[in-house]
């Protein structure tokens, strides 16, 4: 089976800090791994994707995820928050093989000026 | 900025309606999907589909049905609108290796009255 956890809902965070949204995963075989960004009224946005390689993957806007497997961790990182940051993030993850991705509750990023 | 349409982006609509949420996309992705999502909330796969003739129901039992007739088009119909439907919803399109994101729809926002 295939999930996806992330366990906070709200994240705040002072302009200017590092900020961090976690995620966890659960998959069968290797995972692909995604995060997308969702503004008020606005579909998705994709940031970044971990497929193989690098444990750490560099994406849009600044952000970085940390692809770590014996924690089945992703978490999503950036090292100045600004505040435009401040939107609803989601983590998804597909199994390979797998059908379709799954996504997380999501995390609601503010960033505080 | 990905080529993936809807309309209309908002629609009030009176209880009984049928109505039909467009989805277009211009860059012959195989694979199209339909999400519902609460406003700041989760999403729920409701369809999707892997090319031209294919339909599969998703995660989440839904009344709304859907067709694929060309590559391009991915029409959600409801017969009968309720206000149960009220919601958000989003189209997206993805290529047909596992490894690749999905592009998202600014989403269609339904009210029923």
């Amino acid at each position: 089976a295939q999930s996806v956890a992330q366990p906070e809902d709200q994240v705040n965070v002072a302009e200017g800090n590092p900020l961090t949204v976690k995620c966890t995963y659960s998959v069968s075989g290797n995972p692909y791994l995604f995060w997308y960004v969702q503004y008020p009224n606005r579909g998705l946005q994709f940031l970044l994707k971990y497929i193989t390689g690098d444990n750490l993957v560099k994406g849009s806007y600044g952000f970085e995820a940390e692809f770590n497997k014996s924690q089945t961790s992703f978490h999503l990182k950036k090292p100045s928050a600004l505040v435009s940051d401040s939107a609803l993030y989601f983590c998804a993850v597909r199994g390979t093989g797998a059908n379709n991705l799954f996504f997380g509750t999501g995390t609601r990023l503010t960033v505080i000026p | 900025e990905a080529d993936i349409y809807q309309t209309p982006r908002y629609l009030v609509i009176g209880t009984g309606k049928k109505i039909t949420l467009e989805c277009s996309q211009t860059m012959g992705h195989d694979k199209m999907y339909w999400y519902q999502q609460d406003p700041g909330m989760e999403l729920h796969l409701i369809h999707y589909s892997y090319g031209v003739n294919s339909t599969e129901k998703g995660d989440l039992s839904s009344e709304s049905t859907v067709s694929r007739i060309r590559t391009e088009h991915f029409p959600l119909t409801l017969e009968s609108a309720r206000p149960s439907h009220t919601s958000q919803y989003l189209c997206a399109s993805s290529p047909r290796q596992d490894s690749y994101e999905q592009y998202f729809g600014p989403g269609t926002r339904l009210t029923v009255t």
